[in-house]
């Protein structure tokens, strides 16, 4: 059974700091990861896909990597901004085109100006 | 205007109630999702759908139904509420399974007491 792990739970960090977000998952065999953000009283918004062929994505100032052989995903936010604080959420897709995406419980980031 | 809306936003209702949440999108996307989010334990999928004559059972469907009426529309009934279903609840769509990057709608905040 596939499980997703995100730690730490939660994160402050002062304005302007490059950060790195942690996501493991115990089974190698994905399709995919997808990295979420949620807003309080919101839905999630995708930032980055991930294919399983793929080792990394970028997209403006975030860096998702995958390492499918350790079982883990890093998203890395540099000059961090007030406005990225949210919680972050990883989702793994099984190999087998299965429609169940497996979902760690978040990091909570709060940036501090 | 959101590609995903859910209504109601909020809903207090009774134990053993029928209650319906209802999902529309204009995204044109073919597939389209339910899930729910409860603290500690992550988003967990109920129900999906592939079209309009498709309807496949998540992970924890037991106590809910749902109904496909239209490409864009895809509602979530509770038969007979009872208050483990007091969850946040998204409907999600996306446009294929290979890349299946989910677009979220802002949830329905629902309370059964």
């Amino acid at each position: 059974k596939q499980e997703v792990t995100q730690i730490p739970a939660a994160l402050s960090v002062p304005e302007g700091e490059n950060l790195v977000l942690n996501c493991s998952f115990t089974d190698s065999a994905i399709y995919n990861l997808q990295w979420f953000r949620q807003d309080p009283g919101k839905g999630l918004t995708s930032l980055l896909l991930i294919q399983s062929s793929q080792r990394e994505q970028t997209s403006g100032r975030l860096n998702a990597s995958l390492d499918k052989s350790s079982g883990r995903s890093t998203l890395y936010i540099a000059a961090s901004q007030p406005g990225d604080s949210a919680t972050y959420l990883c989702a793994v897709r099984r190999w087998g085109g299965s429609e169940k995406l497996v979902f760690g419980k978040g990091t909570k980031l709060t940036v501090n100006p | 205007d959101a590609d995903v809306t859910q209504t109601p936003r909020n809903r207090i209702t009774k134990t053993g109630k029928r209650i319906m949440l209802e999902c529309s999108q204009t995204k044109g996307h073919d597939r389209m999702y339910w899930y729910r989010q409860d603290p500690g334990l992550g988003l967990r999928l109920i129900y999906y759908s592939f079209d309009v004559k498709d309807i496949n059972k998540g992970e924890i469907s037991d106590g809910y139904s749902v109904s496909r009426q239209a490409q864009a529309k895809f509602s979530l009934s509770l038969e007979s509420a009872i208050p483990n279903q007091t969850a946040l609840y998204f409907c999600a769509t996306s446009d294929s399974p290979g890349q299946g990057k989910l677009s979220f709608g802002s949830g329905t905040r629902l309370t059964v007491v």
